[in-house]
């Protein structure tokens, strides 16, 4: 069974520029999330689908944070402009629903640096 | 805020050395999981622990889960370098919603050969 896919793998930008991240989750999972894991700590939930609707996006700053699911499966993070404090490596999970006790499965990972 | 603290923060050991972390939570869970992450890796899901269970094992884990004190502990046995990583502990919470995870800031692992 093929993972979480995510690219690219890395990225490194200048602050006030742009930049996306792509996500395939796992075939026919439901759910899927997008995490900020700053070094040295856990990961934090930006936002989270159920198809392609927003459940809880709460914790995502929208003035310069935007997250699409189209269609339901592939999903894109972006943001624009970049601050310093966005470096940190973002993760795509998915799980066969949202809820209690369902299994996140993790994506490898977008490692941003903003300088 | 982070629902979980793991405890110690960093942890080196020796091959074949059992390693254990702790976690403690701050509010009533249904179930509590740990998670592992290799250098520049996603993160894997190793154990789930529901809140009426008390000790749960898988291979070389042993998860014990203790309600009253609000905490949770990780053993790995006769560890190995592979088992260099970072562990999380997460608990789910319920969002806008939805059920979410919450995770602590970790405990690093290294396993030295």
């Amino acid at each position: 069974e093929a993972g979480v896919a995510q690219s690219p793998r890395y990225k490194i930008i200048e602050k006030r520029q742009s930049v996306a991240f792509w996500c395939n989750p796992i075939s026919g999972h439901a759910t899927l999330y997008w995490y900020q894991q700053i070094l040295g700590q856990g990961p934090k939930l930006l936002i989270q689908f159920q198809n392609n609707g927003v459940v809880d996006d709460s914790q995502l700053p929208k003035d310069r944070f935007s997250a699409e699911r189209l269609k339901g499966v592939d999903s894109t993070l972006k943001i624009q402009p970049a601050k310093l404090e966005d470096s940190a490596v973002y993760l795509c999970a998915s799980s066969l629903a949202g809820g209690l006790g369902y299994e996140q499965y993790f994506g490898p990972g977008t490692r941003l640096t903003v300088t | 805020s982070q629902q979980g603290e793991e405890d110690p923060q960093a942890l080196s050991i020796q091959e074949g050395e059992n390693a254990t972390m702790n976690c403690s939570y701050k509010t009533s869970i249904n179930n509590l999981q740990w998670y592992r992450q290799n250098s520049g890796r996603g993160l894997v899901h190793l154990i789930l622990i529901r809140s009426n269970e008390r000790e749960k094992h898988s291979g070389r884990l042993r998860v014990t889960l203790d309600t009253s004190k609000k905490s949770s502990s990780l053993l790995i046995t006769a560890s190995r370098a592979a088992d260099t990583a970072s562990y999380f502990c997460a608990s789910p919470y319920s969002g806008a919603g939805s059920y979410q995870l919450t995770f602590g800031k970790g405990t690093k692992l290294s396993v030295i050969p």
